[in-house]
């Protein structure tokens, strides 16, 4: 079957402007979540959405970023008035709700550029 | 609050040789733990994962890891490296109810020679 998607691959864009990144979910999974993967480094938590509840926000790194997960499938992470500092890989993950302990299947990011 | 901790930033091994790579939680109750591999200009791939039950746990393409609560460790383990398992390696821990806020160590390049 279909794994999880992220568009686009790859983003340019210059600084001060926003942007959008696309996720679209393994069909039937009721968790998604964001990450961040900077040059060298683990993957820092952004944000998670489970089922209808409200999303866990902890990890986002200002109010420049948010994200949305309309119809409990498809997200956009966006991050508005880019930053230099934000360039870095995106990536997105989802996993089943129950019984496998949040096992989470990765897409292949998206990396942004900031210039 | 809970965290995972990779000692070793990169680790060399030759071909053939066994490996063992570090990873110590901090979590209050018992952790959803898991270890995932990332492969160069590949996505991250889950290895294998420890909810309860037997401490030691099998996972793909021959690694296995050992859940021990008196040490809060879940080290990842390999008899023989094969060159193809050069990647990096992340250990992380699932928090929540279903584990489902993960967090994610720095992660632990490997190196194998020949």
């Amino acid at each position: 079957g279909a794994g999880v998607s992220q568009s686009p691959s790859n983003k340019v864009t210059e600084k001060g402007k926003d942007v959008e990144l696309r996720c679209d979910p393994i069909s039937g999974h009721t968790a998604l979540y964001w990450y961040r993967q900077s040059l060298g480094q683990g993957l820092e938590f952004l944000i998670y959405f489970q089922g209808n509840s409200a999303p866990d926000k902890s990890g986002l790194p200002s109010d420049r970023f948010s994200a949305e997960r309309t119809g409990g499938s498809v997200s956009t992470l966006t991050i508005q008035r880019t930053q230099q500092e934000d360039s870095a890989v995106y990536l997105c993950a989802s996993s089943f709700d129950a019984g496998s302990g949040g096992e989470q299947y990765f897409g292949p990011g998206t990396r942004l550029t900031v210039t | 609050a809970q965290s995972v901790t990779q000692p070793d930033i990169h680790i060399t091994v030759s071909e053939g040789a066994s490996l063992e790579l570090r990873c110590n939680y901090s979590y209050g109750a018992t952790p959803y733990l898991f270890w995932y591999v990332q492969s160069p200009g590949q996505g991250l791939q889950l290895l294998l994962k420890y909810f309860s039950g037997d401490t030691l746990v099998q996972g793909i393409k021959g690694f296995e890891a050992e859940f021990k609560r008196s040490q809060s460790s879940f080290n990842l383990r390999k008899p023989s490296v094969h060159w193809s398992d050069a990647a990096e390696y992340f250990c992380a821990v699932g928090a929540g109810t279903g584990g489902f806020k993960t967090i994610f160590g720095a992660g632990t390049r490997l190196f194998v020679k020949a």
